[in-house]
């Protein structure tokens, strides 16, 4: 299995232009969500979804957009880059709801200037 | 919402001493508490997790505890290792909020040989 899986690593952005963060995951995972992280910051959940065709918004939704057509993938639009969204950006996937270990992916470092 | 804190920001051990790291808590409601161990420009890793109806839970060198009369919980790490070097998150799972984990800021470990 490989797990959960981030395209790209790195990606450089100009404000205003709009770019697509892909996640998928091998697992058969129901639950998967995406986190940015901030510098010396913890996690803050932008979107998760519980099962394909469902999806729902975390404490940062703003300027992001998701779905969830497949159980294996799970995109993440930013529609307008702000410098703002410079952040690393972590998808997380777990078996189901609750009290189940997430597995986090390698990570997407994105800059806007 | 759930509002989790966690302290200290950083902390700098001897190899061989203990480290304690403290988290706290805002909704009662919350029934799941897992530590993540980031490694620098790594992928958060559970080391260890536990929910609402123990109090301590031990595995090897790492335990936490958790008093939900007072809202906290807490991670200890014993006979610390320089690979133990790195930012630990706590979390809290708010039971009625489907699988949405809120992160405490993190600290950062250093184990000094």
């Amino acid at each position: 299995n490989a797990g959960v899986t981030q395209t790209p690593k790195f990606q450089v952005l100009k404000t205003g232009q709009s770019m697509t963060l892909q996640c998928a995951q091998d697992m058969n995972h129901e639950y998967m969500s995406w986190y940015r992280q901030d510098p010396g910051m913890g996690l803050r959940l932008i979107h998760y979804s519980v099962g394909a065709g469902i999806t729902d918004q975390g404490e940062v939704p703003n300027g992001y957009n998701v779905s969830r057509s497949t159980t294996e993938d799970f995109p993440l639009r930013l529609l307008s880059a702000a410098p703002s969204q410079t952040s690393v950006y972590f998808c997380a996937s777990s078996r189901g709801q609750g009290t189940e270990t997430q597995y986090f992916g390698p990570g997407t470092r994105l800059l806007v200037l | 919402g759930e509002n989790v804190e966690q302290h200290p920001s950083t902390l700098s051990v001897q190899e061989g001493d203990s480290a304690v790291i403290k988290c706290t808590y805002s909704d009662s409601a919350s029934n799941y508490f897992p530590w993540y161990k980031q490694e620098l420009g790594k992928r958060p890793q559970l080391i260890i997790d536990i929910r609402s109806n123990v109090g301590e839970k031990k595995d090897q060198r790492i335990a936490v505890t958790l008093n939900k009369t007072a809202k906290h919980f807490s991670l200890h790490i014993t006979e610390t290792q320089p690979e133990d070097s790195a930012v630990y998150f706590c979390a809290a799972l708010l039971g009625n909020a489907g699988n949405m984990l809120t992160f405490g800021g993190g600290t950062r470990l250093m184990v000094k040989p």
